[in-house]
């Protein structure tokens, strides 16, 4: 059981380029989210997903797209990269319904826009 | 404006002692409440949680006590040891899956 995996763990880009940042996870949870972590700023929600084909956005998701097109999949798309974007990104899930269960991390990928 | 607030970004304790962070939320509909802790290079890992209708949740070392009418809560670790220092998230639920996580303590534990 490899939990949640992120791929990479460190991408440096340059202004406009865009990229995907993998997540997966093998424990069939269907709950699925995108985090940033800022210095200074904890944890911020980007994007989740309640199951296969369903996405919302979270606190904040300007420059950031998903789909949901598997149960195990759940990739962040940096459309046109810009410094703000600059940030460690966490993958996390959890089981039937991500309320009032603990959600499981992944090990991040540190991401520095040029 | 910031729902869940963690006003000490750092903390230092003697090993052995107790470590008390602490957390204070502003929303009402938040109704359950978490602990992560986090250490450098490595995603946050779930400590202990506690649900609105509990006041105190323990699971070893680890207490979170709730004060719902001050919107507070605290994590206590007893006895505190060099390898619990780390970054402390406190975050909330209400209504959604979704996490609002503080800004984080980080705790140092000297030996």
């Amino acid at each position: 059981n490899a939990g949640v995996t992120q791929t990479p763990k460190f991408q440096v880009l340059k202004t406009g380029q865009s990229m995907t940042l993998q997540c997966a996870q093998d424990m069939n949870h269907e709950y699925m989210s995108w985090y940033r972590q800022d210095p200074g700023m904890g944890l911020r929600l980007i994007h989740y997903s309640v199951g296969a084909g369903i996405t919302d956005q979270g606190e904040v998701p300007n420059g950031y797209n998903v789909s949901r097109s598997t149960t195990e999949d759940f990739p962040l798309r940096l459309l046109s990269a810009a410094p703000s974007q600059t940030s460690v990104y966490f993958c996390a899930s959890s089981t039937t319904s991500g309320y009032y269960n603990e959600q499981f991390f992944g090990p991040g990928t540190r991401l520095t826009v040029l | 404006d910031q729902q869940v607030k963690q006003n000490s970004p750092s903390l230092s304790v003697q090993e052995g002692r107790i470590s008390i962070l602490n957390c204070d939320y502003t929303n009402s509909m938040f109704d359950y409440f978490l602990w992560y802790k986090k250490y450098p290079a490595e995603g946050p890992t779930f400590l202990i949680s506690i649900s609105s209708i509990k006041d105190k949740n323990e699971d070893g070392r680890f207490t979170v006590f709730l004060n719902k009418s001050a919107k507070h809560l605290s994590l206590h670790i007893v006895p505190s040891q060099p390898g619990d220092s780390a970054v402390y998230f406190c975050a909330a639920q209400g209504g959604s899956e979704k996490l609002v996580f503080g800004k984080g303590t980080k705790l140092t534990v000297n030996p």
